[in-house]
């Protein structure tokens, strides 16, 4: 039982290039959604999926695409990189945020990103 | 809307003593969660302690206990007989039920452990 995963770790783009991160899921959740967390900020949400096959926008979605077409996986999508998009990106799922009380969303460890 | 807030960007405490970490919030919401998650320099989240909105009682795991003030919307983080492995960053935050579904995060508070 791995949890939540990231890929990459690390990743350096140049301006205009375009990634895909992804991250997996191997506890059955329901809900997914990437993070973006920049200093002094915190973490703040950029798309969520309340289940496979939908997404929806978050606090700060523009510049990012998602998928969500397999229920352990969720996809975030940069088509093309600016320096304002250098960040640390979380991933987290949870079986249901209406779910029993002792649910909670779990982490993936993270992606540095940065953008030159 | 729904905020968390953060006043302390910064704490430190001596190793063996008490420390406690101040969130307040804002929301419309009638049902929801609060949460402490800890930041270590390894960048993983991790869960340090949950409340329920409903639950009068202050929620307590081990060294870990919150005071929980519904009407203050105050929701702070008490780390009792601190250790050193404690140093991290420390996110409040807010998980409304009834709205959009996701976790609203405060800015952080950076706790030293002194030795």
């Amino acid at each position: 039982n791995a949890g939540v995963t990231q890929t990459p770790k690390f990743r350096v783009l140049k301006t205009g290039q375009s990634m895909t991160l992804l991250c997996a899921q191997d506890m059955n959740h329901e809900y997914m959604y990437w993070y973006r967390q920049d200093p002094g900020m915190g973490l703040r949400l950029i798309h969520y999926s309340v289940g496979e096959g939908t997404t929806a926008k978050g606090e700060v979605p523009d510049g990012y695409n998602v998928s969500r077409l397999k229920k352990q996986n969720f996809l975030l999508g940069l088509e093309s990189a600016a320096p304002s998009q250098t960040s640390v990106y979380f991933c987290a799922s949870s079986y249901s945020p209406r779910g029993p009380s002792t649910d909670t969303q779990y982490f993936g460890p993270g992606t540095r990103l940065t953008v030159l | 809307a729904q905020t968390v807030t953060q006043s302390q960007p910064e704490m430190s405490v001596q190793e063996a003593e008490t420390v406690t970490l101040s969130c307040t919030y804002d929301t419309s919401e009638s049902d929801y969660y609060l949460f402490w998650y800890k930041q270590p320099p390894s960048r993983q989240m991790i869960l340090v302690i949950r409340q329920e909105a409903y639950k009068q009682q202050n929620a307590t795991e081990n060294r870990f206990s919150v005071n929980f003030q519904k009407a203050a919307k105050s929701f702070s983080l008490k780390i009792s007989d601190s250790q050193l492995g404690d140093a991290a960053m420390y996110f409040c935050a807010l998980w409304g039920i009834q709205g959009a579904q996701k976790l609203v995060f405060g800015q952080g508070t950076r706790l030293t452990i002194n030795p």
